[in-house]
């Protein structure tokens, strides 16, 4: 199986929005709501940021949202800060095991 | 608050078994709906599932590990345990251990970086 298909980089200004995109197929992000996302900061641990396609653990800033349209799973980032410079990792359940995304790193200009 | 941490040798021998131990403290390993499990980061590179287990003992592994891992339980101990045969300078990662709802990583462990090196 291959991994999720995010883009390498996105950048954006402070205080603007961006969105990447993790794209799967109907065995894995197209089939299950199950859906996360993770920030990790250089030589820290993932943090989960989404799980269940849009939903936020508690701490999360609500400038983070998931969402999700037929393969296609996004994060949006809005009112970009300086602090959400990171790479980012989608996750999604296939069946009897757990793909990720190859990864996205967020540049805020 | 729950904690995961992992252990074992930081160096392993090509062709030899990789063995790490994950300790969960501040919740108990028998909690029903949750799974344990294992991710790995080659250094600079993306995260790769490797596999999960619950309680019971019931187990789902990367189809492109399977060959090659088994990740074990001991409630009496808290632990959950990953091998990792015939490993390659390729296994080369950070390990981390993590705990599991709905297919979602939700505790990880501070990770723990295994070279393969003669």
């Amino acid at each position: 199986q291959s991994a999720l298909t995010q883009p390498r980089s996105v950048s954006g200004s402070p205080g603007q929005s961006v969105t990447i995109s993790c794209t799967g197929t109907s065995s894995d992000v197209g089939g299950y709501n199950y859906v996360s996302w993770y920030q990790q900061h250089p030589g820290k641990t993932p943090k989960r940021m989404i799980y269940a396609v849009s939903e936020r653990p508690s701490g999360v800033p609500d400038r983070f949202s998931g969402s999700k349209s037929g393969n296609t799973a996004s994060l949006t980032i809005s009112g970009l800060q300086a602090e959400d410079e990171a790479d980012y990792y989608c996750c999604s359940h296939a069946h009897t095991y757990v793909i990720f995304g190859g990864g996205t790193k967020l540049t805020v200009l | 608050q729950l904690q995961l941490q992992e252990s074992g040798p930081g160096l392993v021998k090509p062709s030899e078994t990789l063995s790490l131990t994950c300790t969960v403290s501040g919740g108990s390993i028998r909690s029903s709906g949750y799974y344990w499990g294992w991710i790995r980061q080659p250094p600079g590179k993306g995260l790769e599932w490797i596999g999960t287990i619950n309680y019971s003992g019931n187990t789902y592994y990367n189809p492109s590990l399977r060959s090659r891992v088994t990740i074990s339980v001991d409630t009496s101990q808290n632990q959950f345990s990953l091998k990792l045969r015939s490993v390659t300078a390729a296994d080369t990662s950070v390990y981390y251990c993590v705990r599991e709802q709905a297919s979602s990583p939700d505790y990880w462990g501070q990770g723990i970086l295994v070279t393969v090196s003669s």
